[in-house]
């Protein structure tokens, strides 16, 4: 089967850091994304991992364990502005995408 | 132009109506997707359309129907919907179907079924 685990809330203060994790069991891989989403907005891409190791991109981070199933995002300088869910998604073999529950982080001055 | 757009931004219909959901990009993506989500879930994927032929139908019922006229324009047609059927429905391209394409999703249509 296919499963995809996300913590359900994170909270921490402004100007602080934050790992959100998601661990996966799905029918093949073909790459982990990560999606922003804030309440009433549609998704927005964050980063794409299909090799071990991190990706920085700013005041983001994804690491990704293939061997694991594992996967985290790392919010660095944490500003009021990324209260929002936080979505880890994994392609299987069949070219989907299959989305986690979602993170919803709230950030706290 | 990386914008996918869709109309209307609130639909409130009927059981017995007949409605249109339109989603919009000119990226020159080939792959579109609709998606419905329900407060506080992730997104559930119903349709992929790559290179304007219809590519999964995850076992939609029969009252959506979707429709891709050309490579820019996604369609979901409407009949008789459930209640249960009230969700936001998302639009979403990518360059193409499989391997690394990200996806960039539309703001969404907020549908209620009364």
């Amino acid at each position: 089967g296919q499963n995809i685990d996300q913590p359900t809330e994170m909270t921490a203060t402004e100007g602080a850091i934050v790992q959100i994790n998601c661990t996966y069991q799905t029918s093949g891989f073909n790459g982990l994304f990560w999606y922003q989403q804030h309440a009433g907005e549609a998704p927005t891409f964050l980063s794409y991992n299909v090799l071990d190791g991190l990706e920085e991109k700013g005041r983001f981070s994804s690491f990704l364990s293939r061997s694991k199933g594992y996967s985290y995002l790392l919010l660095k300088e944490l500003q009021m502005k990324d209260s929002a869910s936080y979505l880890c998604a994994v392609r299987g073999n069949t070219g989907k995408l299959i989305f986690g529950q979602g993170t919803t982080l709230q950030v706290k001055p | 132009d990386t914008e996918v757009t869709q109309t209307p931004k609130h639909l409130v219909m009927g059981m017995t109506n007949k409605k249109s959901l339109k989603c919009e990009q000119h990226m020159g993506h080939r792959a579109m997707y609709w998606y419905k989500q329900k407060a506080k879930k992730p997104p559930e994927l119903m349709f992929v359309y790559s290179y304007e032929k219809l590519s999964i139908n995850e076992s939609v019922p029969s009252r959506f129907s979707p429709e891709c006229p050309n490579s820019s324009l996604l369609n979901l047609h409407l009949h008789a919907l459930q209640p249960e059927d009230s969700a936001l429905y998302l639009c979403a391209s990518s360059r193409a179907e499989g391997a690394f394409h990200e996806q960039y999703f539309g703001p969404g249509t907020r549908l209620t079924v009364t």
